[in-house]
């Protein structure tokens, strides 16, 4: 079982630029969530989805964020119009469905800079 | 609006001593507590977890105490090791905590000097 898997694992981009992260969750999960992880804000939620439905989107900057998740084998998460503010180390998780104490399994996360 | 909030932000203690994390949340609906660790360059990991019905959950030199009517928790790091310095978060969840977002803290940054 190789893990979360994440693509790129660093990504450089110019302002305004647009920026498209992947994530491969744990196979047989049927839980996907993203994060952000700042030096400002910490771990932030942005969305997640369940059996590739969207559940809660209530973290993600509305205007420039998106995310889908195609297939139960992939996630993505798009930023627009790239902002420095933007930079940040995205994290994708993913876990099953079940359980009192299902964990949620981290990726190695990529981290985003927006020059 | 922060939902969790831990303290100290960096704790340093010697090796062999107990470190403790604190950490305290708003919402008295929250039911799943659980501490993630992150090393440096690596991503985060789940030391250990508790729900409300428990107050407290041991697993070897980690402990979770937790008081609900206060609404606090914390984690002991006992005999501390070199190798437990890392930064150490508290979320909290609702419902079932596979299939319901994280609230993280801020994190402590945990330094065990030897």
């Amino acid at each position: 079982n190789a893990g979360v898997i994440q693509t790129p694992r660093h990504k450089v981009t110019g302002k305004g630029q647009e920026a498209t992260l992947w994530c491969e969750p744990i196979s047989g999960h049927s839980a996907v969530f993203w994060y952000r992880q700042t030096i400002v804000q910490g771990l932030e939620f942005l969305t997640y989805f369940r059996n590739q439905a969207p559940i809660d989107d209530s973290g993600m900057p509305k205007e420039r964020f998106s995310a889908q998740m195609p297939n139960q084998s992939h996630s993505t998460l798009k930023i627009q119009s790239t902002q420095p503010q933007d930079s940040a180390v995205y994290l994708c998780a993913s876990s099953w469905d079940w359980g009192d104490y299902a964990e949620q399994f981290f990726g190695p996360g990529t981290r985003l800079t927006v020059l | 609006q922060q939902q969790v909030r831990q303290s100290p932000q960096s704790l340093t203690v010697w090796e062999g001593e107990t470190a403790i994390l604190n950490c305290s949340y708003e919402d008295s609906t929250f039911d799943y507590f659980p501490w993630y660790r992150l090393f440096p360059g690596e991503s985060p990991a789940l030391l250990i977890a508790i729900r409300p019905v428990s107050n407290k959950k041991e697993d070897g030199r980690f402990t979770i105490f937790f008081n609900k009517r206060e609404k606090k928790l914390s984690l002991h790091i006992t005999d501390s090791q070199p190798g437990d310095s890392a930064t150490y978060f508290c979320a909290a969840s609702w419902g079932r905590g596979g299939s319901a977002k994280l609230i993280f803290g801020e994190g402590t940054k945990l330094t065990v000097s030897s």
